[in-house]
């Protein structure tokens, strides 16, 4: 089983709500990330979580709060987000060892009105 | 700094006619070069990856890329398109920092593949 699986598929928010999105894989693996991606843009690395550790955190503003309960699952929490933080939120996970690719998500599309 | 170049945001081709996406990479020791493909609407799908070895790689739907350390070179091929290869492909390296796996995208090429 090679699936990432992302809940919900949309989302739509206002700038006040708090929402969380729900990203789960039983690969075995040790690595977790989150990215945003804008339409026909490249995926823009979020957080990475290495054995259920924040290992990278590119510098995200705080109204995104990620979240790893175990090794199968991640979380992103989302507050008072503002409209440009609307894109599709992609969740990934690889053995974490060099070399390994990332298996991704299909993605949770997100508006913030 | 680590990075990757597509020098091309869009490349047409006939349906059964050969594709080549190219990439181009920048970094430091030896690169893991990875392709991915992005249909509308959905996640990334792997493709295939250089580590070591073979400079061709073979992955899946019949693509293949040559890795060519001379001229920093990681291009996609496939010898006959098929219109539902029409999709954004992504060149990635892997990111050296620390100790996860992050990638490094290129900006994309949106392939479009004619009848």
């Amino acid at each position: 089983d090679t699936e990432v699986t992302q809940t919900p598929k949309h989302l739509v928010m206002g700038m006040t709500n708090k929402k969380s999105l729900k990203c789960e894989q039983h690969m075995g693996h040790r690595a977790m990330y989150w990215y945003k991606q804008k339409a026909k843009k490249p995926p823009e690395l979020m957080f990475v979580y290495s054995y259920e550790k924040l290992s990278i955190n590119e510098s995200v503003p705080s109204r995104f709060s990620p979240e790893c309960p175990n090794s199968s699952l991640l979380n992103l929490h989302l507050h008072a987000l503002q409209p440009e933080d609307s894109a599709l939120y992609l969740c990934a996970s690889s053995s974490g060892g060099a070399g390994y690719e990332q298996y991704f998500g299909p993605g949770t599309r997100l508006t913030v009105t | 700094a680590q990075s990757v170049a597509q020098p091309e945001d869009q490349v047409n081709v006939a349906e059964g006619n050969p594709l080549t996406v190219k990439c181009t990479y920048s970094v430091s020791g030896n690169p893991y070069l990875f392709w991915y493909v992005q249909y509308p609407n959905r996640g990334l799908q792997f493709l295939l990856k250089y580590i070591t070895g073979d400079n061709l790689v073979k992955g899946s739907y019949g693509f293949e890329a040559e890795f060519n350390k001379s001229q920093t070179s990681f291009h996609l091929k496939k010898p006959s398109a098929l219109v539902s290869d029409s999709a954004l492909y992504f060149c990635a390296v892997r990111d050296m920092r620390q100790a996860g796996t992050a990638l490094i995208f290129g900006k994309g090429t949106t392939l479009s593949v004619s009848s």
